[in-house]
């Protein structure tokens, strides 16, 4: 089925590991970006992309890095991981030049760092 | 600064109550709006949008409509189900169409 397929759906890390979240779309979007989503808060963009081998900075970019290789995949990088990493996170495509025909979301990885 | 206000929740109607739930913004100019609904363990789905003063979006029985005086995007359904509990997200593009900004979201419960 095309759409945003992200794993793992969860994930347990030790304060300090490192690890990365995967997503992978079929529908040749351009546009990838990840959120995560926190109790109170919405969504709050990480980081986001225009493009192969483009990556710009979104709302809470500190402690990710990403990188755009091929138009399917975005992996977000948890470099040391922290407690305040705590969270869910999305991951959202959408073809360039249509945001009103809204973004395709993935299901989440729900992510707890001890 | 732009930014976007959204009824807070949680919010728990019987099954057939009208709802109601209040998103306002503000900007420097004219956003696209829109309504996303996450079901619970789903991701987000687009629900319905609006992108310019006057239109209404409308699915699923759910509307609203873009009020560019009172800088508002209120989403309403005549008579909800069960079926329709759920986070509810208002998004509009207040930073130009690259990105949307979500508001806090609202969860509704609906009871037989």
């Amino acid at each position: 089925n095309a759409g945003v397929t992200q794993t793992p759906k969860f994930q347990v890390l030790k304060t300090g590991q490192s690890m990365t979240l995967q997503c992978a779309q079929d529908m040749n979007h351009e546009y990838m970006s990840w959120y995560r989503q926190d109790p109170g808060m919405g969504l709050r963009l990480i980081h986001y992309s225009v493009g192969a081998g483009i990556t710009d900075q979104g709302e809470v970019p500190n402690g990710y890095n990403v990188s755009r290789s091929t138009t399917e995949d975005f992996p977000l990088r948890l470099l040391s991981a922290a407690p305040s990493q705590t969270s869910v996170y999305f991951c959202a495509s959408r073809a360039q030049g249509t945001i009103n025909y809204g973004y395709t979301f993935g299901s989440g990885t729900r992510l707890t760092v001890v | 600064g732009n930014s976007v206000t959204q009824m807070e929740g949680p919010v728990t109607l019987s099954e057939e109550a009208f709802l109601t739930i209040n998103c306002t913004y503000t900007a420097t100019g004219y956003p696209s709006l829109f309504w996303y609904v996450q079901y619970p363990g789903e991701g987000l789905q687009l629900l319905l949008k609006a992108t310019k003063a006057d239109d209404k979006g409308s699915n699923k029985g759910f509307e609203a409509t873009y009020r560019k005086e009172t800088t508002s995007f209120h989403l309403e359904k005549g008579s909800v189900q069960v079926s329709d509990s759920a986070v509810y997200f208002c998004a509009p593009s207040l930073f130009g169409n690259e990105k949307l900004t979500f508001g806090t979201g609202t969860r509704l419960t609906i009871i037989p």
